[in-house]
């Protein structure tokens, strides 16, 4: 079946440094790939997506590249600040199979001024 | 634009008694509709997810229920509350028919404490 694996955290850096988080997934068909981002009291909410091979999903100074020759869509910004402080979670949805979307554990991110 | 609302936003209750979260959704016609839980420093776990009024697929079995009641509206339910049915729980929305059917868009939660 379909799966998601993600790095564990929490991932703690300091205010401006480079980060990546790392996720890798297992698929039958040719999912859409999302990066899903949850502040500390609240939901969900979508920070990027990636519907086929090679497609570069962007926002808020997010990047994530959907690699089918690696199965992996690891997110990276290139200066983070205290704001991005949050939990993380890469996700991937199949519509071929169901409506369902299958999520990692999720990614502490704590970010040190 | 569409808006998605859960209510309560935190609940207190004793171990067996009663539970009803509610959540509502507005700005859209037949979506799909979720329950998932978060436990503490944990993933999302899908509780339940509904296609339409009367449809419920259940991914766990346990003491708890859901129930949609109106097209827009999705409700979760327990007899008597254990004390691991503390969590976060966290309502969502997708369309279906045409547009963007992939993507689940989330409620605020509702924080349940079980004592």
């Amino acid at each position: 079946g379909n799966s998601v694996t993600q790095m564990e955290g929490p991932v703690t850096l300091s205010e401006e440094a480079f980060l990546t988080i790392n996720c890798t997934y297992t698929a039958t068909g040719y999912p859409s790939l999302f990066w899903y981002v949850q502040y500390p009291g609240e939901g969900l909410q979508l920070l990027l997506k990636a519907t086929k091979a090679d497609d570069k999903g962007s926002n808020k100074g997010f990047e994530a590249t959907y690699r089918k020759e690696t199965t992996s869509f690891h997110l990276e910004k290139g200066s983070v600040q205290v704001s991005d402080s949050a939990v993380y979670f890469c996700a991937l949805s199949d519509l071929g199979r169901d409506d369902k979307i299958i999520f990692g554990k999720g990614t502490r991110l704590h970010i040190l001024p | 634009s569409q808006t998605i609302h859960q209510w309560p936003a935190t609940l207190v209750q004793p171990v067996g008694s009663p539970l009803s979260l509610e959540c509502t959704v507005e700005g859209t016609s037949n979506p799909n509709l979720y329950w998932y839980r978060q436990a503490a420093g944990r993933g999302l776990q899908l509780l339940f997810y509904s296609v339409g009024i009367g449809q419920i697929s259940s991914e766990v079995p346990q003491n708890l229920s859901a129930s949609r009641p109106q097209d827009r509206q999705f409700i979760l339910s327990s007899k008597k509350l254990l004390l691991s049915d503390s969590g976060f729980y966290l309502c969502a929305w997708s369309l279906t028919g045409q547009g963007d059917q992939e993507t689940q868009y989330f409620g605020p939660g509702t924080r349940l404490l079980v004592l």
